[in-house]
């Protein structure tokens, strides 16, 4: 059974558009991530949320907002997409919200915007 | 910005070598860890070391942590072909705050 399945797997889309990438853990992990990685693949984290907070990058525009129906659940809502927002988008969860967990990653979403 | 640079940014060995991939970091850290990507495949967990722990093995892989030269390692002996893959080193520090290397691109020739 996969263990951080993420839906789709790839994503082609015209900017100006608003998509969802969805995440989902079976592993009754306290927290979930995500992550961008770009064409160069360095690797960086956007968010990081459990059922009590959510941890923003500052460096990630508001036109990203993660969701969260429930605790195995976090979806990644993308307003306006842009040019540069074309990347492989990670979803990750860990036992516990300190970083001191090792995380398990989805398989990735490739985003390409045209 | 990225905290961790890994070294060399590319290695290509035969099978049955070691290899042996670096770590530098900028600043203080609670843990740092070690994943492996293969290609178009997300990031898998190898090994969590501590900032008070030195040395930890698991099977073949042997990472080292030196908090002084703020620099890691990560040694795979008696490497397969199947260890193709980046490897990324990425640092934890204690505002919650985690960050990634540009990553260590592994060949391994049979």
């Amino acid at each position: 059974d996969t263990a951080v399945s993420q839906t789709p797997k790839y994503l082609v889309t015209q900017m100006g558009n608003d998509k969802s990438i969805k995440c989902e853990q079976n592993l009754g992990h306290d927290t979930m991530y995500w992550y961008k990685q770009d064409s160069k693949k360095f690797l960086k984290i956007m968010f990081s949320y459990n059922n009590k907070e959510l941890i923003i990058n500052e460096t990630v525009p508001n036109r990203f907002s993660p969701k969260s129906p429930d605790k195995a659940h976090l979806n990644l809502h993308i307003n306006s997409l842009e040019l540069g927002d074309s990347a492989v988008y990670f979803c990750a969860s860990s036992q516990r919200g300190s970083l001191t967990y090792e995380q398990y990653f989805g398989p990735g979403t490739r985003l390409t915007v045209t | 910005s990225q905290q961790g640079e890994e070294d060399p940014q590319a290695l290509s060995i035969q099978e049955g070598e070691n290899a042996t991939m670096n770590c530098s970091y900028k600043t203080s850290i609670n843990n740092l860890q070690w994943y492996r990507q293969n290609s178009g495949r997300g990031l898998v967990h190898l090994i969590l070391i501590r900032s008070n722990e030195r040395e930890k093995h698991s099977g073949r892989l042997r990472v080292t942590l030196d908090t002084s030269k703020k620099s890691s390692s990560l040694l795979i002996t008696a490497s397969r072909a199947a260890d193709t893959a980046s490897y990324f080193c990425a640092t934890a520090n204690n505002n919650n705050d985690m960050r990634f290397g540009a990553g260590t691109r592994l060949t391994v020739k049979p």
